[in-house]
């Protein structure tokens, strides 16, 4: 099946920098997401996005399906971004599979 | 937008008994929904497929005799932990798929249910 692998697996900023976080999948996906699950556990859809790029006040994505990987952005982060950020793909099947997560921890 | 609700959030039971988690999609018609575990510091692993009107698809691994799923109706679907161990302690959570334009397969979470077994 596909493996989708993010990097990093962690990173700490600190208020007001910015960040890239990437999501590598090992097959051609028709469908994919990116997630933000804040500390009581909740999955928030930030993107649908498998392809080309969209942005949402300080989020950005971007997806190259021929390159298998996609990138979120965040601009002048904030503490309240803190949480895990995944993505997740769809290849062949209808399932989404998971990324391995990215931790964030934003400090004031 | 789509919201997908799930209860209960927290659970505490013995060992050995069962435990009914419901997925209720609010405002609008779920067909399938997809219910995931998840470790402490894990990501999410698919357990099985629920599929109204129908028996669930179970991921290899998954033992569909202690997680049994019931899709009774296009907006809810229960997972029921039978003969619960500690082992079985996790955070179980669902989602509904809802078809966005052009088709797309666009996931909706609920917020998750905390299960530990004493």
């Amino acid at each position: 099946g596909i493996q989708v692998e993010q990097s990093p697996p962690d990173l700490i900023l600190q208020e007001g920098a910015n960040s890239t976080l990437r999501c590598n999948f090992s097959d051609s996906v028709n469908n994919l997401q990116w997630f933000h699950q804040n500390p009581w556990g909740q999955l928030i859809n930030l993107f649908y996005i498998p392809s080309g790029t969209k942005q949402n006040g300080r989020l950005s994505a971007t997806t190259v399906a021929t390159e298998r990987y996609s990138l979120l952005y965040i601009s002048s982060s904030q503490t309240t971004d803190s949480g895990v950020y995944f993505c997740a793909v769809v290849g062949g099947t209808y399932k989404y599979i998971f990324g391995t997560g990215t931790r964030l921890k934003v400090l004031a | 937008g789509a919201v997908v609700s799930q209860h209960p959030s927290w659970v505490i039971c013995k060992s050995g008994t069962s435990v009914k988690i419901e997925c209720r999609s609010l405002d609008f018609q779920a067909t399938t929904m997809f219910w995931y575990r998840q470790f402490p510091k894990q990501s999410l692993m698919l357990m099985a497929t629920s599929n109204e009107g129908s028996k669930a698809t179970y991921e290899q691994g998954v033992e569909k005799d202690k997680f049994l799923i019931n899709h009774a109706s296009l907006t809810l679907s229960t997972l029921t932990v039978t003969s619960a161990h500690p082992e079985d302690s996790s955070f179980y959570i669902c989602s509904a798929s809802l078809d966005g334009q052009s088709g797309a397969n666009v996931l909706t979470f609920g917020a998750g249910s905390r299960l530990t077994v004493l």
